[in-house]
């Protein structure tokens, strides 16, 4: 089975408008945490932002937010004000707490598109 | 801070050389992971070494290997290069607590093609 689920392939979304990039995640760890990237054209994995599983509070950095609904193994990345800089490839990614040391297991990628 | 830095850039092979790629992690970080990504199976993990120890190795044959030096800096070696392992690979460093809130920061990677 799929750890990390990202069932977008491409979304596209209007300049300054908000974008909801979807990612489930399946684990039975307790302690696990989630991450999300962003990856240019140029290739460089960029860091956006990380939940925890024992977080009571949705993270936010900046324009990012995360809408991490612990029930339903969803971790949604939000981004509000869209830029044409956020075209790129976004990855969700979770690294589970058990034995698996720093490995990060990630989803497939949701290629966005800021259009004028 | 310096970020993580990876060398070479670019590269291109022939079927059957082998390959050593290297990376640099930001100052501080111990834990050095490699990942490799292609459009058919996504980003995939090699391996992880801290303080010169192979701490955990993904699901690749062994013509994969990689060390780690004192001064934290990792190299990856693939030998008997085919067709296959062209992709971007990508290495990230990790402050060395272990937990799961560790972020891994990445290089640029080396984009490697086989021919």
């Amino acid at each position: 089975a799929q750890k990390i689920t990202q069932t977008q392939p491409g979304m596209f979304v209007q300049e300054k408008e908000a974008v909801t990039l979807d990612c489930t995640y399946d684990t039975s760890d307790p302690s696990y945490g989630l991450f999300w990237y962003k990856q240019p054209s140029s290739g460089e994995m960029i860091f956006l932002i990380y939940q925890g599983s024992y977080d009571q509070q949705n993270a936010t950095e900046g324009r990012y937010s995360l809408n991490f609904q612990k029930a339903r193994k969803s971790a949604n990345l939000v981004i509000s004000a869209s830029q044409l800089g956020d075209s790129a490839m976004y990855f969700c990614a979770m690294r589970e707490g058990t034995g698996t040391a720093s490995k990060l297991t990630f989803g497939t990628g949701t290629r966005l598109q800021v259009t004028l | 801070k310096a970020g993580v830095t990876q060398t070479p850039r670019y590269l291109i092979k022939t079927r059957g050389q082998q390959v050593t790629l290297s990376c640099s992690p930001i100052s501080g970080h111990r834990s050095v992971s490699w990942y490799q990504q292609t459009p058919g199976q996504g980003l995939q993990f090699l391996f992880e070494y801290f303080s010169e120890t192979q701490r955990n190795k993904g699901n690749f044959p062994g013509r994969f290997s990689g060390r780690q030096f004192s001064n934290s800096r990792s190299e990856m070696n693939v030998s008997t290069l085919e067709l296959g392992d062209s992709a971007l690979y990508l290495c990230a460093s990790s402050p060395p607590s272990g937990g799961v809130e560790d972020t891994q920061y990445f290089g640029p990677g080396t984009r490697l093609t086989v021919l």
